[in-house]
């Protein structure tokens, strides 16, 4: 497998705009998760998808921040009108569940976009 | 509902063990780990799906104990590769919620 992209590496946006990440999953994943992650603190789970459907929505995320992913492939996280407590490290993972509800196999996780608001 | 990890850092000369504990103050259903390089991304190590299961691989080794609901992360021989940040994430008991709650993690040196 190719792993878990994520694009771009580096964003740096001033206060206000709107973000996008792409994240493109390993090939026939269809579990994708998105995590933020702050120096110091583990991974944050923002939201999870099995195939298409937005399954799990963290009560944390404002409605600024908004995820998709149609056709249960590539997935988008988009933050609108950033505030400079949302400069972190956006991580996507992906993984194949072979049944049940649970989380039972591995996570494979992107580098990550690193989102720096100014 | 985020596990608390113990120590927050370790130091080791290469060949010593360590031990890297995860507790929880709810029902879990299972513990994962992850160990993170730094500007890299998590890697998997492990899943103790049930209490009181281990599991090792290679010389890295993990227990649950279901009823105090906490993991444990056993490290031997360590190696310098072993150097980086060790998260424990938990899933918790009861109806499924799809996500793992990680710990701030610990960070693990190893050095010559």
């Amino acid at each position: 497998d190719t792993g878990v992209s994520q694009d771009p590496r580096h964003k740096i946006t001033k206060r206000g705009q709107n973000v996008t990440f792409r994240c493109d999953p390993i090939s026939e994943h269809n579990r994708l998760y998105w995590y933020r992650q702050t120096l110091g603190q583990g991974p944050e789970f923002l939201t999870y998808f099995q195939n298409e459907a937005q399954l799990e929505k963290s009560r944390l995320l404002s409605d600024r921040f908004s995820a998709e992913r149609p056709k249960g492939s590539f997935s988008t996280l988009e933050i609108q009108r950033t505030e400079q407590g949302d400069s972190a490290m956006y991580l996507c993972a992906s993984s194949l569940a072979t049944g049940g509800a649970r989380i039972n196999e591995k996570l494979f996780f992107g580098s990550g976009t690193q989102l720096s608001v100014l | 509902q985020q596990p608390v990890q113990s120590p927050q850092a370790v130091i080791l000369r290469e060949g010593e063990d360590a031990v890297i504990n995860c507790s929880s103050s709810k029902a879990l259903y299972s513990v994962h780990w992850y160990r993170q390089k730094h500007g890299e991304a998590p890697v998997f190590l492990m899943i103790l799906l049930k209490g009181g299961e281990q599991k090792g691989h290679d010389k890295i080794s993990a227990s649950f104990n279901e009823k105090k609901q906490q993991s444990s992360l056993y490290l031997t021989a360590s190696q310098l590769s072993y150097s980086g940040t060790y998260f424990c994430g938990t899933e918790l008991g009861g109806g499924s919620n799809y996500k793992l709650t990680f710990g701030k993690g610990t960070l693990l040196t190893v050095n010559p």
